[in-house]
């Protein structure tokens, strides 16, 4: 089946430091999207990205879709606490279903 | 408010019995869905519906059954034949298929 591509599984970072996430898959998607997911409650969507090479930012957040239309990365800056949680990321594909990555857990050290 | 409810929120069985877990949604989406996320797996569909009376397999559907009477309801049973079913559950939905997904809650099924 389709495969989405996240690594590492864990990223620790300090407060303050920006971080950037990257996510690749073997096939072209006309959708990217990525979600956080806070422990105990459903993963909610950050930023979706519909055209190869768009950048989109929500706030602190940035992700661009790549030109390929094989990868995207999430960036996020000067993080904070709150920041921590599951970033996920998703693609649209046959059948509308959605796929999602495994995730990468972050955590911020104050 | 406007948003998909999960209940319950924990729930507790003993191996071999059937659970339901509720989803409700009240934003006048078609499409439900309901994922299972184990730690280090990320999420994986189990069923989906596109519209009321009709549902689909998703990737792994074995020992789930689901029913959409309803567009507003997608219940999900977990029955005995599910060799594993303690997990984290997620129940979505969007407005037709290929638009943005939101989830509910979550349900945490423990089976001891």
């Amino acid at each position: 089946g389709q495969q989405l591509n996240q690594s590492p599984q864990s990223m620790f970072i300090q407060e303050g430091e920006d971080v950037s996430m990257n996510c690749t898959s073997s096939s072209i998607f006309n959708t990217w999207l990525w979600y956080k997911q806070e422990p105990g409650e459903g993963p909610v969507l950050l930023i979706a990205l519909y055209k190869a090479g768009e950048l989109t930012s929500n706030g602190r957040l940035t992700a661009q879709f790549g030109i390929t239309r094989k990868d995207s990365f999430l960036n996020i800056s000067a993080s904070i606490p709150s920041d921590v949680g599951i970033y996920f990321c998703a693609v649209t594909g046959a059948n509308s279903k959605l796929t999602f990555g495994k995730g990468i857990t972050l955590s911020v050290r104050p | 408010d406007g948003g998909i409810t999960q209940s319950p929120k924990y729930l507790f069985r003993k191996e071999g019995q059937n659970v339901t877990l509720s989803c409700e949604q009240n934003l006048n989406h078609d499409a439900m869905y309901w994922y299972r996320q184990d730690p280090g797996q990320g999420l994986r569909l189990i069923y989906y519906s596109q519209i009321v009376n009709d549902f689909q397999k998703g990737d792994i559907a074995e020992g789930y059954s689901v029913s959409r009477e309803k567009k507003e309801s997608f219940p999900l049973t977990v029955t005995s034949a599910q060799k594993n079913p303690t997990a984290f559950y997620l129940c979505a939905s969007n407005r037709r298929p290929g638009n943005t997904i939101y989830f509910g809650e979550g349900s945490w099924l423990t089976v001891v």
